[in-house]
C-alpha cells in the first residue's frame, strides 16, 4: 500500500539554526511528492513539490528538499530558521498519472526557541 | 489573486442540526476536495469531485454529503452533526490528472463546533 511516513512528531530548533524534517515514502513507482506547511487555524500552504528531474527542489520561504530514491526519502531542509517558521509540516505523496489523490504523512510540529 | 475561499471561517451548530459549508475557487480547477482535520492530525479525505464525477472515500460516513453545482463552487453538507464531527474542514483544488502533476491548493478552512 502507498504510504508516507514522518518519523518525527515534534521538533524543537533554535532560531537561526538549521532544520531538517524527515519524510519517507513507500510507493510502487516514483511518486509525486510535496511538502505543505500549516500555521495554527489556517489551511495548508504548498512549500515545494517534486515530480521528476533535478532531485534537489527549491521552494518558497527558503526551504528546499532532496529526493533520494535509494533511501525512499524526501527530507525538507532550511539553513537558518526564523521564529515565523513555527508551524505544522506535512509531507504528502501522490501516485503516478491518473490518480489525483494525495497520501499525507502524520505531520511534524516545529517549535522555534529564541 | 486566484484562490480558494471558504465560508464561513467559523461555524457553530447544534447537535443534530444540519449544516452546510461552502467552498469557491477562482483557479478554474477541475478537481475539488473536502478534507476533515482533527486536532494534531493529518487531513483526512472525505470525497472529491473530478469535474462532475463524485468520488466518495470508502470510510466517509453517510452523514456527509457534497454538491458541486458548477466548476467554481462546492458544498459540504453534514446532515446530522455529532460531537465527533467537530473539526476543521478544508477545501482544496487541483488542476487535473495530467503529467504536469496535481498539487493541491487549500482554502483557509472552516472550524466547525458542535454544541
Amino acid at each position: 500500500a502507498q504510504s508516507v511516513t514522518q518519523p518525527d512528531i515534534h521538533i524543537t530548533v533554535s532560531e537561526g539554526a538549521s532544520l531538517e524534517l524527515r519524510c519517507n515514502y513507500s510507493y510502487g513507482a516514483t511518486p509525486y511528492l510535496f511538502w505543505y506547511v500549516q500555521s495554527p487555524g489556517q489551511g495548508l500552504q504548498l512549500l515545494l513539490k517534486y515530480f521528476s528531474g533535478d532531485t534537489l527542489v527549491q521552494g518558497i520561504k527558503g526551504f528546499e528538499a532532496e529526493f533520494k530514491r535509494s533511501q525512499s526519502s524526501f527530507n525538507l531542509r532550511k539553513p537558518s530558521v526564523h521564529w515565523s517558521d513555527a508551524a505544522e509540516y506535512f509531507c504528502a505523496g501522490g501516485a503516478n498519472f491518473g490518480n489525483e489523490k494525495l497520501t499525507f504523512g502524520t505531520g511534524t510540529r516545529l517549535t522555534i526557541i529564541p | 489573486d486566484a484562490m480558494v475561499i471558504q465560508n464561513p471561517r467559523y461555524q457553530v451548530t447544534q447537535f443534530g442540526k444540519p449544516v452546510t459549508l461552502s467552498c469557491s475557487q477562482t483557479l478554474n480547477h477541475n478537481v475539488m476536495y473536502w478534507y476533515q482535520q482533527k486536532s494534531s492530525q493529518a487531513p483526512k479525505l472525505l470525497f472529491h469531485y473530478y469535474d462532475k464525477d463524485f468520488n466518495n472515500e470508502a470510510d466517509t460516513p453517510d452523514n456527509f454529503q457534497s454538491r458541486r453545482p458548477n466548476t467554481s463552487f462546492c458544498f459540504l453538507d453534514i446532515r446530522s452533526p455529532g460531537l465527533g464531527d467537530a473539526a476543521m474542514y478544508l477545501c482544496a483544488t487541483s488542476r487535473d490528472r495530467g503529467t504536469s502533476g496535481y498539487e493541491q491548493y487549500f482554502g483557509p478552512g472552516t472550524r466547525l463546533t458542535v454544541t
